[in-house]
């Protein structure tokens, strides 16, 4: 299995609202990360995992909530969350940290209302 | 860490060769060139890896020269499906608090005509 999974596909969610992203990888890679993409602009770095700790947090807003539950696994709590933070949410994972071969995945498309 | 610069856009037909060059000028020792591409909607794609010279793969190739102050990403014989943004990232091992940021630029919107 080569492949990063991330559920669900779309989501659409209210401000008031409490929903989470999951991501998923089998490849044995220790190193797992949020990123936020914005229509027409790059990646941005949210968050790094490093064998299942939080290593960097890109001072993002507490309404985003990670967990890493087990090397395979990756979730994203959102909670109270603003219109601006409509977005696309990409899932990566790697080798290691620092390794900078990284398997995406297709990412989530949110829509807050 | 190190920023890249490459150019915003870039137009070809199909069967050309297409290279997009990016710069990075303050490339650290242990600095590794890594090539994503990325079409509307999905995560990026890993396309090549480089640390100097070059480097070549069933889909690209990477030429860095011998400064590492800039690289090529060769497309072979593109067609339309090559259609996408491509982006040049610049990161290696690093130590401390640089280890495990690896951030996107602004990236290369290739555009295949047929």
């Amino acid at each position: 299995d080569t492949e990063v999974t991330q559920t669900p596909k779309h989501l659409v969610m209210g401000m008031t609202n409490k929903k989470s992203l999951k991501c998923e990888q089998h490849m044995g890679h220790r190193a797992m990360y949020w990123y936020k993409q914005k229509a027409k602009k790059p990646p941005e770095l949210m968050f790094v995992y490093s064998y299942e700790k939080l290593s960097i947090n890109e001072s993002v807003p507490s309404r985003f909530s990670p967990e890493c539950p087990n090397s395979s696994l990756l979730n994203l709590h959102l909670h109270a969350l603003q219109p601006e933070d409509s977005a696309l949410y990409l899932c990566a994972s790697s080798q290691a940290v620092g390794f900078y071969g990284y398997t995406f995945g297709s990412g989530t498309r949110l829509t807050v209302v | 860490l190190a920023k890249t610069t490459q150019p915003i856009s870039m137009d070809s037909y199909e069967g050309q060769e297409v290279n997009i060059t990016c710069s990075h000028n303050n490339i650290a020792t242990n600095d590794y060139i890594t090539w994503y591409q990325q079409f509307p909607s999905q995560g990026p794609r890993f396309i090549i890896q480089g640390y100097k010279t070059k480097v070549t793969n069933e889909v690209a190739s990477l030429f860095i020269p011998a400064d590492r102050k800039s690289s090529t990403l060769s497309l072979p014989r593109v067609s339309l499906s090559d259609t996408a943004v491509y982006y040049c990232l610049v990161g290696g091992p690093g130590r401390g608090s640089t280890l495990g940021r690896l951030y996107f630029g602004r990236g290369t919107q290739l555009t295949v005509w047929p």
